[in-house]
């Protein structure tokens, strides 16, 4: 799997948008871009995944460049509950792969 | 639709005594997967299970680890002997097949004293 790059911590104010950036320079045409939270020592969270197109859910929208060598995932209005470590990682599409996780970004939401 | 379910969700073992942590997938998930995060570090990757089948134990330590997934019952991570140095929070997620997104548990907290 292909490696990711992130920046280890950002801060937000509560109410902004969340832009958490991940670069994914090698990535493969078969590697989807997975995205997970880790709040305070709790069990990771799935928030959501993609593989060339944008995508949202009811959590956020992740954006994968045209060259798909980097992506961002928005939180629209960050809230205080959304402190937490985000993992963006890589994953192929083909056979049955676990999942790797990185040192993710700590990302604080401030008052 | 019950989530992944972990228990204990607290273990406390002394030194040398054996600890085995369960893990239920959620319903339809034939894909489990076993993680370690030691107090304040990431998630390490420690072995990925279908059914019956260890898929990839690469994350595994050689020695006194060893998982199994049944075909009736819960995943079992089992630690013999263990360590101080295996405190940690074990966490298990599941899939329907490999290649779907994961869910996780709460994880077990073991502690050795």
């Amino acid at each position: 799997d292909a490696k990711t790059t992130q920046p280890t911590s950002m801060d937000c104010a509560e109410g902004r948008a969340a832009n958490l950036p991940c670069n994914h320079s090698t990535i493969s045409g078969n590697e989807y871009v997975y995205w997970y939270r880790q709040i305070h020592s709790q069990g990771p969270q799935y928030i959501i995944h993609g593989l060339k197109n944008n995508e949202t859910n009811e959590m956020a929208s992740l954006i994968i460049t045209e060259d798909r060598k980097s992506s961002t995932l928005i939180l629209p209005h960050a809230t205080l509950r959304d402190t937490a470590v985000y993992y963006c990682i890589v994953r192929s599409s083909t056979g049955a792969n676990n999942l790797f996780f990185g040192t993710g970004t700590r990302l604080t939401v401030i008052p | 639709n019950a989530g992944v379910m972990q228990n204990p969700r607290h273990l406390v073992r002394r030194r040398g005594q054996e600890a085995r942590l369960r893990c239920s997938p959620m319903k339809g998930h034939s894909h489990v997967y076993w993680y370690r995060q030691l107090p304040e570090e990431g998630l390490k990757f420690m072995v990925y299970l279908q059914k019956e089948n260890i898929i990839d134990e690469s994350g595994m330590p050689k020695e006194r680890f060893s998982a199994e997934f049944p075909k009736e019952g819960p995943s079992i991570l089992r630690i013999q002997q263990v360590v101080r140095g295996d405190s940690a929070a074990y966490f298990c997620a599941s899939s329907p097949t490999g290649r779907n997104e994961a869910f996780f548990g709460q994880g077990t907290r073991l502690t050795v004293v």
